[in-house]
């Protein structure tokens, strides 16, 4: 069974101080590793896809990579905007059109 | 293009009583998917549909029923609601492998 931990389940941040999150999984075979952006009362917003260890994607201030075992989203020089629930989902190559998700880490950004 | 969306926002039921929640989508995407979201636990598959015309139970798909009425459409209906589904249910479209899109949720209330 394809198991996702993210970690720290919440993240207070000073504006401008640079942190990582942690999405830990267990998957037969990694067909693919996604992360997603939730703001309150919204539905996901997707950010990344990663396929296999050692790639790496950047969006703004944001930079996702991956291992075998864990990814990391890396929040550079954060701005208050950035605050959100960051959510990671995996699929693996047993468990087609399924995704397993991780209940997230909340990211505040203060001023 | 609207995306993804879903009717109502928010309902409010009495144990026992039946409703259907409905989901469209304008990506022309083939897989579609419904989620419920608890605090702390993440998103939970509860059933999803690889293609027009075929349906699949996901990790959490007891209480519900679920109907992919074209590419479009996918609803998901509750039969005789219990206070354990009260929750957050997103319906998401997407490519079997690849990242999903999701609509804004549907806040359902059971009493």
């Amino acid at each position: 069974e394809d198991q996702v931990t993210q970690s720290p389940e919440a993240l207070r941040l000073q504006e401008g101080e640079s942190s990582s999150l942690n999405c830990s999984y267990t998957v037969s075979g990694l067909r693919g590793l996604f992360w997603y952006r939730q703001d309150p009362g919204k539905g996901p917003e997707f950010l990344f896809t990663l396929y296999s260890a050692g790639e790496e994607k950047e969006k703004e201030r944001l930079k996702a990579t991956l291992t075998k075992k864990e990814s990391f989203l890396h929040i550079t020089a954060p701005k208050p905007e950035d605050s959100a629930t960051y959510l990671c989902a995996v699929q693996g190559t047993d468990s087609w059109g399924k995704f397993q998700f991780g209940a997230g880490t909340q990211v505040v950004v203060t001023p | 293009n609207a995306g993804v969306t879903q009717t109502p926002k928010f309902q409010v039921l009495k144990t026992g009583q039946s409703m259907t929640l409905q989901c469209a989508q304008d990506m022309n995407h083939n897989s579609m998917y419904w989620y419920r979201q608890d605090p702390g636990m993440g998103l939970r598959l509860i059933y999803y549909s690889a293609s027009e015309g075929t349906t699949d139970k996901g990790e959490v798909p007891n209480g519900y029923n679920v109907s992919r009425l074209n590419k479009r459409e996918f609803s998901l209906r509750l039969e005789s609601a219990a206070p354990s589904q009260t929750s957050v249910y997103f319906c998401a479209g997407g490519l079997a492998a690849y990242e999903q899109y999701f609509g804004p949720g549907t806040r359902l209330t059971v009493t």
